[in-house]
């Protein structure tokens, strides 16, 4: 079956502190794995894309993720939180091939930001 | 490079009537997908177009559910008969062959 398993649902972080959201997935093919940010009243912005290749890739905001296939990982990571991080955060896998595009979600993890 | 835009942004209807949504994706996307996000949850998965064909469509779409996409360029999504169930925000994505899909603001529809 295909999954996205976000252990943490809720997570508190100091500013300045770092940061790793979890994310493993259940995929049956070659997997293409995002992580998207979504801000309340905001649409899903993209942070960052692994299709293929270096398996640490770089996005937007300072944000980072590694891809790790001998776990079925993708955890994001960030060295240092700010105020404005504060969102939800949604792991999501999709199929590298084929006609199916479709994206699987996580469940979300919710960052809320100490001052 | 206007994005994607959702059509109305808010939505209250009362049980049993029809709502009709629309979303325009980026103007050189050839695809589109329909996504429903209940609070507390990710986005599902509902219906995909490459062109102005449907290609897949989930299990989770019920009858009352239809989508087109009649040019290849907007899309529309009706619910016939609306529960209480369907309330939810209706999130609509684009994308090229490049496989990543960008999102709208989305459609927040509340069935009294």
């Amino acid at each position: 079956a295909q999954s996205v398993t976000q252990p943490d649902i809720h997570i508190t972080v100091s500013e300045g502190a770092s940061l790793e959201l979890r994310c493993n997935y259940s995929y049956g093919a070659t997997p293409y794995l995002f992580w998207y940010v979504q801000s309340p009243g905001q649409g899903l912005q993209l942070l960052l894309k692994y299709f293929s290749g270096d398996t640490l890739v770089q996005g937007i905001k300072g944000f980072e993720a590694e891809f790790k296939r001998s776990q079925s990982s993708f955890n994001l990571r960030k060295p240092s939180v700010h105020w404005s991080d504060a969102a939800e955060y949604f792991c999501a896998v999709g199929a590298a091939a084929g006609n199916n595009r479709k994206l699987i979600w996580g469940l979300g993890t919710s960052l809320a930001v100490n001052p | 490079d206007t994005g994607v835009s959702q059509d109305p942004r808010h939505k209250i209807t009362k049980r049993g009537q029809n709502v009709t949504f629309r979303c325009d994706p980026i103007s050189e996307h050839n695809r589109l997908y329909w996504y429903r996000q209940t609070l507390g949850q990710g986005p599902e998965f509902l219906t995909y177009f490459q062109n102005e064909a449907q290609l897949e469509k989930s299990r989770l779409l019920s009858d009352r559910f239809s989508a087109e996409r009649p040019k290849g360029s907007f899309s529309t999504l009706e619910i016939q008969r609306t529960e209480q169930g369907d309330s939810a925000m209706y999130l609509c994505a684009s994308s090229t062959y490049t496989d990543t899909q960008y999102f709208g603001p989305g459609t927040r529809l509340t069935v009294l």
